[in-house]
């Protein structure tokens, strides 16, 4: 079993349509990150969190500690936040990454 | 830009060759990883510095694989007597580490390599 599971693997919606991307781990953690990859490789990090929710533009994170589970939500999609997306957890000085959530939002 | 570079972006090598790729951290930052990611899989992590000393390295690191950051700035990853299962992107990720609470990494744009 990966230590970052991630849900769903694949996900397309309709531009408009609230989404919600779900990560569960099962080790301890020093912070949560949620993560945006394009096609061609470039990782931009959205949100570093160890408690409680953020919130940037239409993106907002969560995360519960005592379950191990964080939420990624997308307010009003938009065909430009088709990614992935990948939830990774820092673990001592490294971060350990789930296998990430394809996201395709069409017009 | 002041972002994190990686040169080359692609490599195409026959097996056996060796491979060197270069990282250009953020200029500030301390600390510097290499990643590997593989087609459909989040990025693995393969070793880091802490200015230039190498903190720790992954047991996917084979005997194949080196690292420097002879400076503390640029770091390089060299692979020796590739094989064709070293396919992958390779990602370098930089950061201010200033205590114990995390980090956001920045990511540079990767280098891809393909061992035919």
């Amino acid at each position: 079993k990966n230590e970052v599971e991630q849900s769903p693997q694949n996900l397309t919606a309709q531009e408009g349509e609230f989404i919600t991307i779900n990560c569960s781990y099962s080790v301890g953690i020093s912070a949560l990150h949620w993560l945006q990859q394009h096609p061609g490789g470039g990782i931009v990090s959205l949100f570093m969190l160890s408690s409680g929710k953020k919130k940037h533009g239409r993106l907002i994170a969560t995360i519960n500690i005592q379950e191990k589970h964080s939420s990624l939500h997308i307010t009003a999609s938009h065909p430009r936040d088709s990614a992935v997306y990948i939830c990774a957890v820092g673990r001592g000085d490294k971060l350990i990454f789930g296998t990430g959530t394809r996201l395709q939002v069409f017009p | 830009d002041t972002g994190v570079s990686q040169d080359p972006r692609h490599k195409i090598t026959k097996r056996g060759q060796n491979v060197t790729f270069r990282c250009d951290p953020i200029s500030e930052h301390n600390r510097l990883y290499w990643y590997r990611q593989t087609l459909g899989q989040g990025p693995e992590f393969l070793t880091y510095f802490q200015n230039e000393a190498q903190l720790e390295k992954s047991r996917l690191l084979s005997d194949r694989f080196s690292a420097e950051r002879p400076k503390g700035s640029f770091s390089t990853l060299e692979i020796q007597r590739t094989e064709q299962g070293d396919s992958a992107m390779y990602l370098c990720a930089s950061s201010l580490v200033l205590g114990p609470q995390g980090e956001t990494q920045y990511f540079g744009p990767g280098t891809r390599l393909l061992v035919l």
